[in-house]
């Protein structure tokens, strides 16, 4: 089973940033946060992960709360191909699978 | 950079006929995992192999199997299919087993079982 919780969907206007949080509240210290993102019937798109610090690349940001518990995926500015499930997954380095949960739908409005 | 393929796009078999599914990793990528993808019970992970040796498995019955090649092309195979295996099967390579590293997904094989 996914060890994380994700509020079903949300709505975003175009242009604007969008916050996407996740609760795992019982990630162990060797787990990794992920964040991938699925746009209507193509494959998964990984986007970010991190452990512990925040983490930044072209496509978002990711802010994991000190305690770990839970994290935030920002996309700064919010297009209308940004319309997707994005997915939050905690994941050991080594020898695991992704486990995906059933993630958070975005729509990004016009 | 070519990204994973997979092959065919859309499949429809009938009940009891046997499928195979292929997947080529990107160049380099020596690990290769597959998922399952329904309506019902979402991305559900099947397998994964690394230098043709599964390593892990999820939780599906015998009828589905895989396969790895020296070339890190993957397949896998769908014995007796079942209405209940109607899924979009992705695979996903990444370049090595393990650790931190990113997946990269292909576009998936859509079969449809009547």
């Amino acid at each position: 089973d996914a060890k994380t919780t994700q509020p079903t969907s949300m709505d975003c206007a175009e242009g604007r940033a969008a916050n996407l949080p996740c609760n795992h509240s019982t990630i162990s210290g060797n787990e990794y946060v992920y964040w991938y993102r699925q746009i209507h019937s193509q494959g998964p798109q990984y986007i970010i992960h991190g452990l512990k610090n925040n983490e930044t690349n072209e496509m978002a940001s990711l802010i994991i709360t000190e305690d770990r518990k839970s994290s935030t995926l920002i996309l700064p500015h919010a297009t209308l191909r940004d319309t997707a499930v994005y997915y939050c997954i905690v994941r050991v380095s080594g020898n695991t699978p992704l486990v995906f949960g059933k993630g958070t739908r975005l729509s990004v409005i016009a | 950079k070519a990204g994973v393929t997979q092959t065919p796009r859309y499949l429809i078999k009938t009940r009891g006929q046997q499928v195979t599914l292929s997947c080529s990793p990107i160049s380099g990528h020596r690990s290769v995992s597959w998922y399952q993808q329904t309506p019902g019970q979402g991305l559900q992970f099947l397998f994964e192999y690394f230098s043709e040796t599964q390593r892990n498995k999820g939780n599906f019955p015998g009828r589905f199997s895989g396969r790895q090649f020296s070339n890190s092309r993957s397949e896998m195979n769908v014995s007796t299919l079942e209405l209940g295996d109607s899924a979009l099967y992705l695979c996903a390579s990444s370049l090595v087993a393990g650790g931190v590293n990113e997946q990269f997904f292909g576009p998936g094989t859509r079969l449809t079982v009547l």
